[in-house]
């Protein structure tokens, strides 16, 4: 069955630093992978997404990910976070239905 | 187009009561989705339409849900009989089949809380 693994349930980094929240999936076939955003009692924002192709891609807010099929993984990366980045974040598949599968979540904190 | 509406944003009801969701879906888009989302957890699929028919229910989809997408536009979720355990931010989400299927836009959500 496919899913999706978040193991950070909460990262805390300083205001200027680097960002990498991790994600692993379980898929069978070539996955359909997203990254969401969600803020406080708000719906997701989609900030990137991987279909195929170049396996880095880029997306909103200066948000990139890359895609390692070897690792199964869809790490999201951030050069330098902002206090207004402070949110959860959920990485997510598309089964052969189209329906997406969350993982549980990353809260990330951004220290002053 | 403003994207993925949800009304109400925010419904408290008691335990017993019966109560409805609307959605209304980017104009465009064909396919729509409700999801429910707890405290702490990601969203987890409840039940997908593809226009006017519903073509999968969740497990976690009892009898007391019903979802409707009358002439594939906008979509109500209903819930009868609710419990406390239904307390929860109930999401929807549409798309556009073709190139890039599975890019779905959600609303801002509808949170209900059971008392």
């Amino acid at each position: 069955a496919q899913s999706v693994t978040q193991p950070d349930i909460h990262i805390t980094v300083s205001e200027g630093a680097s960002l990498e929240l991790r994600c692993n999936y379980s898929y069978g076939a070539t996955p359909y992978l997203f990254w969401y955003v969600q803020s406080p009692g708000q719906g997701l924002q989609l900030l990137l997404k991987y279909f195929s192709g170049d396996t880095l891609v880029q997306g909103i807010k200066g948000f990139e990910a890359e895609f390692k099929r070897s690792q199964s993984s869809f790490n999201l990366r951030k050069p330098s976070v902002h206090w207004s980045d402070a949110a959860e974040y959920f990485c997510a598949v598309m089964d052969s239905s189209y329906k997406l599968i969350f993982g549980s979540g990353t809260r990330l904190l951004v220290r002053p | 187009d403003t994207g993925v509406s949800q009304d109400p944003r925010h419904k408290i009801t008691k335990r017993g009561q019966n109560v409805t969701f609307r959605c209304d879906p980017i104009s465009e888009h064909n396919r729509l989705y409700w999801y429910r989302q707890t405290l702490g957890q990601g969203p987890e699929f409840l039940t997908y339409f593809q226009n006017e028919a519903q073509l999968e229910k969740s497990r976690l989809l009892s009898d007391r849900f019903s979802a409707e997408r009358p002439k594939g536009s906008f979509s109500t979720l209903e819930i009868q009989r609710t419990e406390q355990g239904d307390s929860a931010m109930y999401l929807c989400a549409s798309s556009l089949q073709g190139q890039y299927d599975g890019e779905a836009f959600f609303g801002q959500g509808t949170r209900l809380t059971v008392v």
